[in-house]
């Protein structure tokens, strides 16, 4: 079956400018995860939603970032007034549930590079 | 705070060498899950294996061979004859405690292997 998507594969931007970065977890998964890679940071936990319960966001960096869940499926990630530090791949994973912890399985990413 | 070391940064070997990347996480935690994960030149994360704190069997899946070992907090992974195909950036993770939707990640090492 397919796998998680991602959209845009890669995004340019200025700094300054919002963006948004779209996640289409695998069907029928309930919980679904972002993360950033970046080649300071290496790879950070960002936020998680399981199911209608309120999302885990312990790991957003600033309030520039936000992100929300529509329909229990599909996420977007906004980045606001983005800054040069922005820059890095925006990974999406999503599993079965988040509790167990089940298998996350990840997206290609988003690239994305503020100038 | 859970965390995850992989000490080996970049390893490079020749096809048919047998290699072993170590990881070694640190936790209060008493039920934890650890994780393998590949990222090749694509950049897609490809989960490998899970392993839950209660199992310490080894895991052998056709060259891949996995040595979890509590008392030294270590979880390696060796590939037998490895492959030019097996070069990829190898990630170990950990999850565990009230945070399972959350996966700590080592800083990863990258493998090459040539032919």
């Amino acid at each position: 079956g397919a796998g998680v998507s991602q959209s845009p594969s890669n995004k340019v931007t200025e700094k300054g400018k919002d963006v948004e970065l779209r996640c289409d977890p695998i069907s029928g998964h309930t919980a679904l995860y972002w993360y950033r890679q970046s080649l300071g940071q290496g790879l950070e936990f960002l936020i998680y939603f399981q199911g209608n319960s309120a999302p885990d966001k312990s790991g957003l960096p600033s309030d520039r970032f936000s992100a929300e869940r529509t329909g229990g499926s599909v996420s977007t990630l906004t980045i606001q007034r983005t800054q040069q530090e922005d820059s890095a791949v925006y990974l999406c994973a999503s599993s079965l549930e988040a509790s167990s912890p089940d298998t996350q399985y990840f997206g290609p990413g988003t690239r994305l590079t503020v100038l | 705070a859970q965390k995850v070391t992989q000490a080996q940064t970049e390893i490079s070997v020749v096809e048919k060498e047998d290699v072993t990347l170590d990881c070694v996480y640190e936790t209060r935690d008493t039920t934890y899950y650890l994780f393998w994960y590949k990222q090749p030149p694509s950049g897609e994360l490809v989960f490998l294996i899970r392993r839950n704190s209660f199992d310490e069997q080894n895991e052998i899946s056709g060259r891949y061979s996995w040595n979890f070992q509590k008392s030294t907090s270590s979880f390696n992974f060796t590939i037998t004859a490895s492959q030019v195909v097996d070069s990829a950036v190898y990630f170990c993770a950990f999850a565990g405690g009230t945070s399972y939707g959350k996966l700590t990640f080592g800083q990863g090492t990258i493998l090459t292997v040539h032919p």
